[in-house]
């Protein structure tokens, strides 16, 4: 069956501009995470969908930072204005249910490079 | 707050030696730990997970509370055991459970 995708793979931005990252997530998974991991270092926590509602969106670096899962499956990230830090690959990863600890499974990132 | 830390960036043996792959977490609460595995050009995978109790291709894990630590060993290393290993944490009473990732150990396993 077919995994988490996000598109595109590769996104390259010049400061300033608006990009936008989707995430198809495992079809019926009620929770959608994003991820945020810099060069060298552990993914870290941005924000939490289930079904369509952000319950958590405490790990959003800005308020340049942006989420939405409209109907409640694919989820678009998007980084207003962006700045050379936000270069990064953004994780997305989806699992079954709210409630009990699943197992997230992830997609393959996309890698932000901000010139 | 939670952290995970895993005290090693690269970790060098050869085949056949055994691998230990350390990681420590704070947490005040009860936690479910995790090893996740990013092989080279492939995306992030499940390991295993310390409720489960398994063995996942010769790895185990076990939780110490006292130590609040949660290695990752395996007897015999494996070329193919080449990655990079991220040692995660998560609990039911944060948001969806989410993880909180260390910042990972590359383990080089040589000829």
């Amino acid at each position: 069956g077919a995994g988490v995708s996000q598109s595109p793979r590769y996104k390259v931005a010049k400061r300033g501009q608006d990009v936008a990252l989707r995430c198809d997530p495992i079809s019926g998974h009620v929770s959608l995470f994003w991820y945020q991991q810099a060069l060298g270092q552990g993914p870290e926590f941005l924000t939490y969908f289930q079904n369509e509602a952000q319950l958590d969106k405490s790990g959003l670096p800005s308020d340049r930072f942006f989420a939405e899962r409209p109907e409640g499956s694919v989820s678009t990230l998007k980084i207003q204005r962006t700045q050379q830090e936000d270069s990064a690959v953004y994780l997305c990863a989806s699992s079954l249910h709210p409630v009990r600890v699943n197992e997230q499974f992830f997609g393959p990132g996309t890698r932000l490079t901000v010139l | 707050a939670q952290r995970v830390t895993q005290p090693e960036k690269l970790l060098s043996v050869f085949k056949g030696a055994p691998v230990e792959l350390k990681c420590n977490y704070s947490y005040s609460g009860s936690p479910e730990l995790f090893w996740y595995v990013q092989y080279s050009r492939q995306r992030l995978q499940l390991l295993l997970r310390h409720i489960s109790r398994e063995s996942i291709k010769g790895f185990t894990a076990d939780l110490n509370k006292g130590e609040t630590s949660f290695h990752l060993k395996k007897p015999f290393a494996q070329e193919e055991d080449s990655a990079m290993y991220y040692c995660a944490l998560s609990s039911k009473a944060t948001s969806g459970s989410r993880l909180t990732f260390g910042e990972g150990t590359q383990l080089t396993v040589n000829p």
